[in-house]
């Protein structure tokens, strides 16, 4: 079974550009997350989609960030325009279920950096 | 809101030795507590989880976690490491009071050495 496949795995930006990432989840996962981990620190939740539609996007740092989930399969998190705090690694993560003890399976990740 | 903390960035044993790496929560209500590791150009993998029952988690590659709500702590072990178990260890909490949302910790480097 293929896992969680994010692209590109890494990407280089000036501040101003724009930048989209894609996650693909596992196949049959109604539950996709994006998470982010910026400097080695922790990771934080940024929005979770149940098929397409956002369940919740309290971690959406603000409105430079738009996350979509057509048809409810891959999910594209596009920033717009980047800024130098961007940098960082996003995660992506796909679960069968969506309850809190359900085990969530994550990508490779994509390191953003800004410049 | 839950909150994951793990005290040590880095944690370092010699082959062969047991190992732990700590990890304490805080939560309003019942946590559910994880334990990730992501490999050097990979993605996180599970390696375990507590949900409620046995305080003792066994998990994927040997290891291991125990649960001790009176300490609220979930550490991670393994009685003999191996050169191939270094990595980033993150630990992680999710509390049905708060979104659901998984908060995780600042992440431990574990290096075994030969």
């Amino acid at each position: 079974e293929a896992g969680v496949t994010q692209f590109p795995s890494h990407s280089v930006i000036e501040k101003g550009q724009t930048v989209t990432l894609r996650c693909d989840p596992i196949s049959g996962h109604d539950n996709l997350y994006w998470y982010r981990r910026v400097m080695g620190k922790e990771i934080k939740f940024l929005l979770h989609f149940v098929k397409e539609s956002k369940q919740d996007e309290s971690g959406m740092p603000n409105n430079r960030f738009l996350a979509e989930r057509t048809g409810g399969t891959y999910s594209t998190l596009k920033v717009q325009p980047a800024e130098l705090e961007d940098s960082g690694v996003y995660f992506c993560a796909s679960s069968m279920a969506g309850g809190v003890t359900d085990t969530q399976y994550f990508g490779p990740g994509t390191r953003l950096t800004v410049l | 809101a839950q909150s994951v903390a793990q005290p040590e960035d880095q944690v370092n044993v010699a082959e062969g030795n047991p190992l732990t790496v700590k990890c304490t929560y805080s939560v309003s209500g019942n946590p559910y507590l994880f334990w990730y590791v992501q490999y050097p150009n990979r993605g996180l993998q599970f390696l375990l989880k507590y949900i409620t029952g046995d305080n003792l988690v066994k998990g994927s590659y040997g290891f291991e976690a125990e649960f001790n709500k009176s300490q609220t702590s979930f550490h991670l072990k393994k009685p003999s490491a191996l050169v191939s178990d270094s990595a980033l260890y993150f630990c992680a909490v999710r509390d049905l009071g708060d979104n659901n949302d998984m908060r995780f910790g600042a992440g431990t480097r574990l290096t075994v050495k030969p």
